[in-house]
């Protein structure tokens, strides 16, 4: 089946402007999570959603990031007024949700973003 | 949040076993015991999870010490695309859980 996908998978913007990055995770997966990975760091992440309950923004790093997951499949993570700290590989991954591999998290290829 | 101490790096063999070991002594009753790896240039790929049994999988197995404070991923015969970063992480329960990779461990296979 298929796997997470996102797009684009490259996106260079400058400074200042607004990107949408898309995320299209596994069907029947209720868990969607978005991470953002700078070169050679980490994992960090941003947000959560499960179900229809009201998501997990406790990560995100300031309020020119939002996201949303409309009909509890496909989401949508905006960043408007990028700055050049925001440059990283944005990554979407998804999980079941509940039960004993609940937690097992899927992840899509990422969007490497490049803000000029 | 209880935390997870690996070493920073590993080499081995080809067609060799590799022990990753993980140290986390603070973990509690409800933490599982999750590992992923991160291949160069790709996102992070779930390898195997377990709460208290040893646990085997196509891909790997887990060893969890009886008092839970290590557990030891097993790949039973390196090969060179099993070359990435290993993150050993713990997770409150069985779903809702972010994921915080802290360095990890970066295992090089050698032909």
């Amino acid at each position: 089946g298929a796997g997470v996908s996102q797009s684009p998978s490259n996106k260079v913007t400058e400074k200042g402007k607004d990107v949408e990055l898309r995320c299209d995770p596994i069907s029947g997966h209720t868990a969607l999570y978005w991470y953002r990975q700078s070169l050679g760091q980490g994992l960090e992440f941003l947000i959560y959603f499960q179900g229809n309950s009201a998501p997990d923004k406790s990560g995100l790093p300031s309020d020119r990031f939002s996201a949303e997951r409309t009909g509890g499949s496909v989401s949508t993570l905006t960043i408007q007024r990028t700055q050049q700290e925001d440059s990283a590989v944005y990554l979407c991954a998804s999980s079941l949700g509940w039960g004993l591999v609940g937690n097992e998290q899927f992840f899509g290829p990422g969007t490497r973003l490049t803000v000029l | 949040d209880a935390k997870t101490t690996q070493p920073n790096s590993m080499e081995s063999n080809e067609e060799e076993p590799v022990h990753l070991p993980c140290n986390h002594s603070t973990i509690s009753g409800t933490d599982y015991i999750h590992w992923y790896r991160q291949l160069p240039s790709q996102g992070p790929e779930y390898v195997i999870h377990g709460l208290t049994s040893n646990v085997n999988n196509r891909m790997a197995s887990l060893a969890i010490a009886e008092d839970r404070k290590s557990s030891t991923l097993i790949l039973h015969r390196a090969t060179l695309r099993d070359a990435a970063v290993y993150y050993c992480i713990l997770l409150f329960g069985n779903a809702g859980n972010m994921l915080t990779f802290g360095g990890g461990t970066r295992l090089m296979v050698k032909p």
